[in-house]
């Protein structure tokens, strides 16, 4: 299994620009979350989905997008990228049922604006 | 906004010695509280985790305490190594959702 893999590693956009942050993940897990991570600020969730076709917002959802329409993929789409969101971005997985809340994270994307 | 507080920022010790990290949170909600561990580069992977039944839990060289009533939970790490030489988050979430909240981060260092 290759887990949860994200495209690309790197990237840099001009103010304004649009991209989507590709993820996806061969374990089919019910559960797949965007994050993004700041010096000091740890993680904070940006939108998730307990499933194909459900999403709903996390702590930071402003200039973003997410759509699920397979098990298996959870893109991230920024819409008119802002130097605010330079940031390192994670997708992470996790299986539903049961107790265990696991959460299994890509490699990250590293994203600058200018 | 739901929060979690963690303690300290950063963290040298020697090899051998005991790391400790430190978090509270504020939603009584909260029922499970694990512990990521992140190395430069890499995305976050699970290291040790927690619910509220048990007060302390133990995985080889890890332990987690965990205090109900104050609304605490601390990781130790039992004889550092530089290999453990990391960035730790503590999080929190509810048992059946999705909505994790993280820790800042603790920067540990171990010293050879």
């Amino acid at each position: 299994n290759a887990g949860v893999t994200q495209t690309p590693k790197f990237q840099v956009l001009k103010t304004g620009q649009s991209m989507t942050l590709q993820c996806a993940q061969d374990m089919n897990h019910e559960y797949m979350s965007w994050y993004r991570q700041d010096p000091g600020m740890g993680l904070r969730l940006i939108h998730y989905s307990v499933g194909a076709g459900i999403t709903d917002q996390g702590e930071v959802p402003n200039g973003y997008n997410v759509s699920r329409s397979t098990t298996e993929d959870f893109p991230l789409r920024l819409l008119s990228a802002a130097p605010s969101q330079t940031s390192v971005y994670f997708c992470a997985s996790s299986p539903r049922g049961g107790r265990v809340n696991e959460q299994f994270f890509g490699p990250g994307t590293r994203l600058t604006v200018l | 906004q739901q929060q979690v507080k963690q303690s300290p920022q950063s963290l040298i010790v020697q090899k051998g010695g005991i790391s400790i990290i430190n978090c509270a949170y504020e939603n009584t909600a909260f029922d499970y509280f694990p512990w990521y561990q992140q190395f430069p580069g890499k995305g976050p992977a699970l290291l040790i985790a927690i619910r509220p039944d048990v007060s302390e839990k133990k995985e080889g060289r890890f332990t987690i305490s965990f205090n109900k009533s104050a609304k605490q939970f601390s990781v130790h790490i039992m004889d550092s190594q530089p290999g453990d030489s990391a960035t730790y988050f503590c999080a929190a979430s509810k048992s059946y959702g999705q909505n994790f909240v993280f820790g800042p981060g603790t920067r540990l260092s171990v010293l050879p």
